[in-house]
């Protein structure tokens, strides 16, 4: 079966726009979690959708943003682009919320954001 | 407050011989524990994962030990092959309705031939 599709792969923006990346996770999972990757800061968590509902969230300003739709893609927002918003971010789908019996993520490829 | 932490960025080894990657966490409540590999260009992939109820578990040439009086975690890889060479992440989740992975810095693995 299809894999995590993350789309675009790779974009390029300048700091004040707002960009839209977007999730399918595997078929027949419900749960969708962010991350963000740089390279000194490892892989940090944004949020987790399940169902439509955002489910956890991790320490990132309001610029930051994500939903879920009833097919359980994904997609996730940031506004008002930074520098410091460069970075690989990481789509993981799971059949189930995560701890609830299922703790294995499976990634995508990600989308690399550079902000000039 | 980093609560996964691989305080080595880097190791290098040899071809055959053992690789040892260490991982410390401070949260008692984590009792599960997953291990993955990134190579450029690529997501993470699972590896090989540990409940906090064990003290090891094998798969293959992969070992996690898990010491919870120490709050540490190590993943040996035996014998290292240069296909190993990847950024390893360690990770960590506690139970309940608001569960989460955790992840370390990571550790970039070199296997010399």
């Amino acid at each position: 079966k299809a894999g995590v599709t993350q789309t675009p792969r790779y974009l390029i923006k300048t700091r004040g726009q707002q960009v839209t990346l977007s999730c399918s996770p595997i078929s027949g999972h419900r749960s969708v979690s962010w991350y963000q990757q740089t390279p000194g800061q490892g892989l940090q968590f944004l949020f987790e959708y399940f169902s439509e509902t955002q489910r956890n969230k991790g320490n990132f300003p309001g610029r930051f943003s994500g939903r879920q739709f009833s097919n359980s893609r994904s997609e996730m927002n940031v506004s008002t682009l930074e520098l410091g918003d460069s970075a690989l971010y990481l789509c993981a789908s799971i059949p189930l919320a995560i701890g609830s019996g299922a703790n294995v993520l499976t990634f995508g490829a990600g989308s690399r954001l550079t902000v000039l | 407050d980093q609560q996964v932490k691989q305080n080595s960025p880097s190791l290098s080894v040899q071809e055959g011989r053992i690789s040892i990657l260490n991982c410390d966490y401070t949260n008692s409540m984590f009792d599960y524990f997953l291990w993955y590999k990134k190579y450029p260009a690529e997501g993470p992939t699972f590896l090989i994962s540990i409940s906090s109820i064990k003290d090891k578990n094998e798969d293959g040439r992969f070992t996690v030990f898990l010491n919870k009086s120490a709050k540490h975690l190590s993943l040996h890889i035996v014998p290292s092959q240069p296909g190993d060479s990847a950024v390893y992440f360690c990770a960590a989740m506690g139970n309940g309705a608001n569960s989460k992975l955790t992840f370390g810095k990571g550790i970039t693995l070199s296997v010399r031939p």
